[in-house]
């Protein structure tokens, strides 16, 4: 049959209030974890990563929390800009300094949505 | 800022023929990586290349698709015989350890018609 795209959850906020955006990580193991945003028609962009012996890691405007118990990742941007809507990735790196280079597995995103 | 550039930023080909996708990696990095991401479906990872040989590559990677390094900058992506379902963005990413962040290109859109 014929494949569909994923539907994409959708986060709508107002310009001024706080984000947060969820993701559930599949690998246990993992022990890096990124944030990516992605632009219409642009490459993901690194916005913060966190290593998996941190909880929280804060950065400009964002916060990343881990819970590694549930294997969750939480983004949170504060101050939420119109530029900031896009659409954002997790995505988790099972480090092996003997082999794996570290390659990506991504989430499926979620679309921020910012109303003036 | 250095940044990852592709070439081209669109590419329409014909069912069968080849194309190859271009990559200069950030000049510094040693770790170079393909992913590409169907219309509307997240990214996913398609082979990972250092010290000019693959590191590891996806069920994606099969033997229709080949990577290499032809000279100090470039970064290439070989589809031998496309096909209709390779039709997607690809993107290329380099990292300077192989366990950071990794930086990504703009991605080449690839439409296989």
């Amino acid at each position: 049959g014929e494949s569909v795209g994923l539907h994409l959850p959708t986060l709508s906020v107002q310009e001024g209030d706080n984000s947060i955006i969820n993701c559930a990580y599949s690998n246990s193991a993992s022990d890096y974890f990124i944030w990516y945003k992605q632009e219409s028609g642009k490459g993901p962009q690194f916005i913060i990563d966190i290593r998996s012996n941190m909880d929280k890691r804060q950065g400009q405007r964002v916060t990343v929390l881990l819970n590694k118990t549930v294997k969750h990742l939480s983004l949170q941007i504060a101050a939420t800009q119109p530029g900031d809507s896009a659409v954002y990735f997790c995505a988790e790196i099972l480090t092996n300094y003997g082999g794996s280079q570290g390659n990506l597995i991504f989430g499926k995103g979620t679309k921020l949505s910012v109303k003036p | 800022e250095p940044e990852v550039t592709q070439t081209p930023s669109h590419q329409v080909t014909q069912m069968g023929q080849e194309v190859i996708l271009r990559c200069v990696p950030i000049s510094n990095h040693l770790y170079f990586y393909w992913y590409r991401q169907i219309l509307g479906q997240k990214v996913e990872f398609l082979v990972s290349f250092y010290n000019n040989e693959i590191s590891e590559k996806s069920e994606i990677f099969d033997d229709q698709f080949s990577v290499e390094r032809p000279d100090g900058s470039n970064f290439t992506l070989k589809i031998r015989s496309t096909k209709l379902e390779d039709s997607a963005m690809y993107f290329c990413a380099s990292s300077e350890t192989g366990i950071g962040e990794q930086f990504f290109g703009p991605g080449t859109r690839l439409t296989v018609l």
